[in-house]
């Protein structure tokens, strides 16, 4: 049972560059999650879904879009990466608002 | 708004020693609370929850119970291992702007010495 899969596991991009987050799970979950992790932050909502086609924005939503075609799969584009996006970056899938969370293993993304 | 409020890290114990990681937290509404764990280069898991008020989550030998009235969520094992050693996150979750979203503390390292 693969869970939630996120590619790729790292990343170093140029200032300005763009690219997309890959997430997919398995679970047949309605809602998917964006988070960001900074050392000594705990975990930062960057966008979340709450089914095919929708969509909303967490606590830090500036510089990313979200697009949620599937059930299955929650792509996190960024444009025109800054330094200040440098973190990791975890997708999370739910059954349902208030049940446990499941993530996946990370992006570590690095912007220089 | 909501917020979780967890010890500051790190802590370091020897094996077998009882551990206790402060959390607390405000909230609106009624929440359900979540304890977390990250092992090195993972992601996130579920280690215990609680969705009312006296409610204790149990999972691993680690413990915490809902206090209501002291806003709490305190996790607590009585004799660590190594492999515990790990972050370990509180989190709440409530109902605001029409949808579900969990709020996390900053987490706490754990380090487990033989």
């Amino acid at each position: 049972n693969a869970g939630v899969t996120q590619t790729p596991k790292f990343r170093i991009l140029k200032i300005g560059q763009s690219m997309t987050l890959q997430c997919t799970q398995d679970m047949n979950h309605n809602y998917m999650y964006w988070y960001r992790q900074d050392p000594g932050m705990g975990l930062k909502l960057i966008y979340y879904s709450v089914g095919a086609g929708i969509t909303d924005k967490g606590e830090v939503p500036n510089g990313y879009n979200v697009s949620r075609s599937t059930t299955e799969d929650f792509p996190l584009r960024l444009e025109l990466a800054a330094p200040s996006q440098t973190s990791v970056y975890f997708c999370a899938s739910s059954y349902g608002g208030s049940q446990p969370q499941h993530f996946g293993d990370g992006t570590r993304l690095s912007i220089l | 708004g909501d917020s979780v409020t967890q010890m500051e890290g790190p802590v370091t114990l020897s094996e077998e020693a009882f551990l206790t990681i402060n959390c607390t937290y405000t909230a609106t509404g009624y929440p359900s609370l979540f304890w977390y764990v990250q092992y090195p280069g993972e992601g996130l898991q579920l280690l215990l929850k609680a969705t009312k008020a006296d409610d204790k989550g149990s999972n691993k030998g680690f413990e915490a119970t809902y206090r209501k009235e002291t806003t709490s969520f305190h996790l607590e094992k009585g004799s660590v291992q190594v492999s515990d050693s790990a972050v370990y996150f509180c989190a709440l979750s409530d109902r605001r702007a029409g949808s579900y979203q969990l709020t996390f503390g900053k987490g706490t390292k754990l380090s487990v010495i033989p």
